[in-house]
C-alpha cells in the first residue's frame, strides 16, 4: 500500500523557519518525481515545489521562490521542504505528493502567526 | 504559467442524476510523447485529495465507472452518471503537462 506521511507543521512566528518531511512507503520512490501543494483555509490547492527523481530539476512557485528549499534522500524514502521568512499568507495544510500527483499524504499544518 | 479554469464553481445533484464539470486550460496539455496530461480528483471534507482520472480517461485504482472523462486540447470534461451521497466534496482538474497547475475547483452537493 502506497502511503506518505507528511509531518514538522506546527505554529511559528512571522520570520521564523520550519522543516517538513514526508515519509514515503508503498512504492520505488527513488524513480518518482515529487512535489509540495499546500491549500490555505477554505482555499483550493496550490501547487509549491516539485523536485526530480535525482535532483536534477527543482522548481518552485514564485510565491516561495528563495525562501523554500526542497530536497529528497532516496536512501530514507523522504522528502523535505525548508521554509524559511515564513509569513502569514504561508499558513496552510502542506501535502507532499508522488509523481504527477498521483499518491497524496493526508497533509500537515502549518500557521504563521504571532 | 498555465491557467486552469473550472466551472460551475457549485452544484447541487438530486441522489441518482447525472453531474458534469468543465475544465479549461490556457494551453494545450498534448505532450510531445502523445499522452495529455489533465487529472481530476475530489478532496472529500477533512480529506486530502484522491485521484480519480488520469490522463483525461483513465480511471484510477478503485474509482467506480460511474465516473468518467473526455476532452482533448484544451477542454475538458469530468461527468459522473449517477451521483451517489459519498460523492459530495470539491472537484479538481490539473495540469501536469509543466509542473502542475489546478483549478479553482466545484462544490458538489446532494440536494
Amino acid at each position: 500500500e502506497v502511503q506518505l506521511v507528511e509531518s514538522g507543521g506546527g505554529l511559528v512566528q512571522p520570520g521564523g523557519s520550519l522543516r517538513l518531511s514526508c515519509a514515503a512507503s508503498g512504492f520505488t520512490f527513488s524513480t518518482y518525481s515529487m512535489n509540495w501543494v499546500r491549500q490555505a483555509p477554505g482555499k483550493g490547492l496550490e501547487w509549491v515545489s516539485y523536485i526530480s527523481s535525482s535532483s536534477s530539476s527543482i522548481y518552485y512557485a514564485d510565491s516561495v521562490k528563495g525562501r523554500f528549499t526542497i530536497s529528497r534522500d532516496n536512501a530514507k524514502n523522504a522528502l523535505f521542504l525548508q521554509m524559511n521568512s515564513l509569513r502569514a499568507e504561508d499558513t496552510a495544510v502542506y501535502f507532499c505528493a508522488g509523481g504527477r500527483a498521483l499518491y497524496w499524504g493526508q497533509g500537515t499544518l502549518v500557521t504563521v502567526s504571532s | 504559467d498555465i491557467v486552469m479554469t473550472q466551472t460551475p464553481l457549485s452544484l447541487s445533484v438530486t441522489p441518482g442524476q447525472p453531474a458534469s464539470i468543465s475544465c479549461k486550460s490556457s494551453q494545450s496539455l498534448l505532450h510531445s510523447d502523445g499522452k495529455t496530461y489533465l487529472y481530476w480528483y475530489l478532496q472529500k471534507p477533512g480529506q486530502s485529495p484522491q485521484l480519480l482520472i488520469y490522463e483525461v480517461s483513465s480511471r484510477f485504482s478503485g474509482v467506480p465507472d460511474r465516473f468518467s472523462g473526455s476532452g482533448s486540447g484544451t477542454d475538458f470534461t469530468l461527468k459522473i452518471s449517477r451521483v451517489e451521497a459519498e460523492d459530495v466534496g470539491v472537484y479538481y482538474c490539473m495540469q501536469g503537462i509543466h509542473l502542475l497547475t489546478f483549478g479553482g475547483g466545484t462544490k458538489v452537493e446532494i440536494k
